[in-house]
């Protein structure tokens, strides 16, 4: 079965600074793609960024970004100058698309990040 | 940009009742999805909806558990007798492709309380 794991059930960082979630994931597909999304307390599902397995470069969204290590199947969520509205629960994502599935995603236990003031 | 749109936003029945949560997916997408996520809790796949069919399902998704295109925009998820287990959010999805190949669009969700 399809496993993703994310160490961290909750994290704090300054408004302005920096800060990095993790998540480990496992997979047996070659090509995918893997996903960080955002859940703020209005509960909405907000896709915050997504890498494809096959790139080498790691993506980047403004002031997201991810350290994606194939091998290791880590794929990190970097938040810089951090802003009181990242404040949220954040779930790591990956497809089980293996075989006759049409995809579902595993999620993450998910992480709690608060940005302080 | 297109969105997902679920209705009601919150749902209150009480226990042994039928309840059916309502999606409108993206129009062009082809693949649908209802996950669900009792509070506290991660998000959890219950199933997956292509060519008019169930493609995949969870072992959540039991007999008391039914979903339905009735006509080609609407995506429904019943639950047939609820139980208070039932409470959690539910959230319809889409894809235009095969997940594997595109990001799920999310709806706001469906906060469902059995009482």
């Amino acid at each position: 079965a399809q496993t993703v794991t994310q160490s961290q059930p909750e994290m704090s960082v300054q408004e302005a600074e920096t800060v990095t979630l993790s998540c480990t994931y496992d997979t047996s597909e070659n090509n995918y793609y893997l996903f960080w999304y955002k859940q703020p307390p209005s509960r909405q599902m907000i896709l915050v960024i997504r890498q494809e397995a096959y790139k080498q470069q790691n993506a980047t969204e403004n002031r997201f970004s991810v350290n994606f290590q194939k091998a290791a199947k880590s794929f990190s969520l970097k938040i810089s100058d951090s802003q009181l509205g990242d404040t949220a629960m954040y779930f790591c994502a990956s497809p089980d698309a293996g075989g006759t599935s049409y995809g579902k995603l595993t999620f993450g236990q998910g992480t709690i990040l608060t940005v302080h003031p | 940009e297109p969105e997902v749109t679920q209705t009601p936003s919150h749902q209150v029945t009480q226990m042994g009742q039928e309840v059916i949560l309502r999606c409108v997916p993206i129009s062009n997408h082809l693949y649908f999805y209802w996950y669900r996520q009792i509070l506290g809790q991660k998000v959890e796949f219950l199933v997956s909806f292509y060519n008019n069919e169930i493609s995949e399902k969870s072992e959540i998704f039991d007999d008391q558990f039914s979903v339905e295109r009735p006509d080609g925009s609407n995506f429904t998820l019943k639950i047939r007798s609820t139980k208070l287990e039932d409470s959690a959010m539910y959230f319809c999805a889409s894809s235009p492709q095969k997940l594997g190949n595109s990001p799920l669009h999310f709806g706001n969700g469906t906060r469902l309380t059995v009482t």
